[in-house]
Order: structure tokens, then sequence, then C-alpha cells
């Protein structure tokens, strides 16, 4: 059964430190893995990673992709209270299911 | 704003009864995507439409089923609801849809309760 695992599943830190947030699958067929923040309500997408190694920023956070060891990282440095939301993974297996991580809750207390 | 759009916002009902949910995508996107999410499960991929087809599916129910118009706007149906089904139901869209999920922009969500 596919699946995707996510840790820690609640952080909370201060302003202006520096988390990582990770995220393992377990997907037949995969293709891609996609990275989510969801605030009060929908899902944003962040990061789409199909490729070994290959770092993906946007601004202050970054996100990178180890296919041999079937993990993925999300790294955000210095953190502000606006990146208080719970942080979301899901794997893609060729468009035939794309399941998603529990999610892991950031709060980032000032 | 994403641009998705979904009716009703809130909607209760009483176990049993059969509920329409819609989903407006984004202009020019041509893939639908349903998701629920509950606090137990989290968010779970039910089904997705392609230009009017369906092209993959998740875990979705036999008491669910979807469609998607030729005005691409799409259609969750649920019937014979429990009180399980009370979830928050996500709609999202993307411009392609083929083997490749790719950048989804999500709805607002409709909040069925089932008492």
């Amino acid at each position: 059964e596919d699946k995707v695992v996510q840790s820690p599943l609640s952080l909370v830190v201060h302003e202006g430190d520096t988390v990582t947030l990770n995220c393992s699958y377990e997907v037949t067929n995969f293709r891609s893995l996609l990275w989510y923040k969801q605030e009060k309500k929908a899902p944003t997408f962040l990061f789409m990673l199909t490729s070994s190694g290959i770092e993906k920023k946007s601004g202050r956070l970054s996100s990178i992709l180890d296919k041999k060891e079937l993990f993925s990282i999300l790294n955000i440095t210095a953190t502000q209270t606006g990146d208080s939301a719970v942080y979301l993974c899901a794997a893609d297996n060729y468009g035939q299911n794309f399941v998603f991580g529990p999610g892991t809750r950031l709060s980032v207390l000032p | 704003d994403s641009g998705v759009t979904q009716t009703p916002k809130h909607l209760i009902t009483a176990t049993g009864q059969r509920v329409t949910l819609r989903c407006s995508p984004r202009s020019g996107d041509l893939s639908v995507y349903w998701y629920q999410q509950s606090l137990d499960q989290g968010l779970q991929f039910l089904i997705q439409y392609y230009n009017g087809e369906e092209r993959a599916k998740g875990n979705i129910l036999e008491r669910f089923s979807a469609q998607q118009f030729p005005d691409l706007h799409s259609e969750l149906n649920l019937s014979s609801l429990e009180l399980g089904d009370s979830a928050l139901y996500f709609c999202a869209s993307s411009v392609g849809g083929g083997a490749f999920f790719g950048e989804q922009f999500f709805g607002p969500g409709t909040r069925l309760t089932v008492l």
C-alpha cells in the first residue's frame, strides 16, 4: 500500500529559527513529490520535485528530493510567524494516485 | 484567491441523504480533482477528471461519484451519507491532466456535516 510519512508531526519554534521538515514515501511507480502549505483552509502549492539532488528554492524555503533513500526535506530559514501552518507532502505515482502525508504542524512564536 | 470556486461553503444534512458539491475550475484549467479532508484520515485524493473524462481514481467510495461537464465544472455526488462522511471536501484544478498531477490550485472547500 502506498504510504507517505512526515516528521515531526508538530513543531514549535521562535521567529528567526531554521526548521527542517521531513517526508518519506513508499509509492509504487513514483514520479514526483509535492509540498503544500495549508494555513486556515485550502492547501497552496510550494514545490514539485521529480529529480534527486536538485534543490528547489523560493525565498526562505527550499526543498530537495532523494529518490534513492525515498525522502524529501523542506527547509525554512529565518522563520516568521506567517510561516505557521500545516506543511503537507504528497507523492504522485504517475497520475494513478496522489498520496498525502499527515502533515507537519509548524507554529512560529514571536 | 486561487480562482477555483466551490459551492456551497457549508452543508448540513442527515444520514442516508444525498448531496451534490459543485466546483468551477480556474479559467483555462482542464483538470479537476476532488479531495476529502477529515481529522482522522487527513487529506485523501478521491478522483480526477480531465476535459470531461475520468483520469485517475483514488480512495473514492462506491457511494460517491463525480462528473465533469462540457463547460468543465465538476460535481461530486455523495449518497447514502454516513456520519463518517463529515469532512471538508476540496476541489482543485490544473492546466494539464496527463499522468502527472503537478501544481494544483485548491478551492476554499465545502464543509459537510452529516447528523
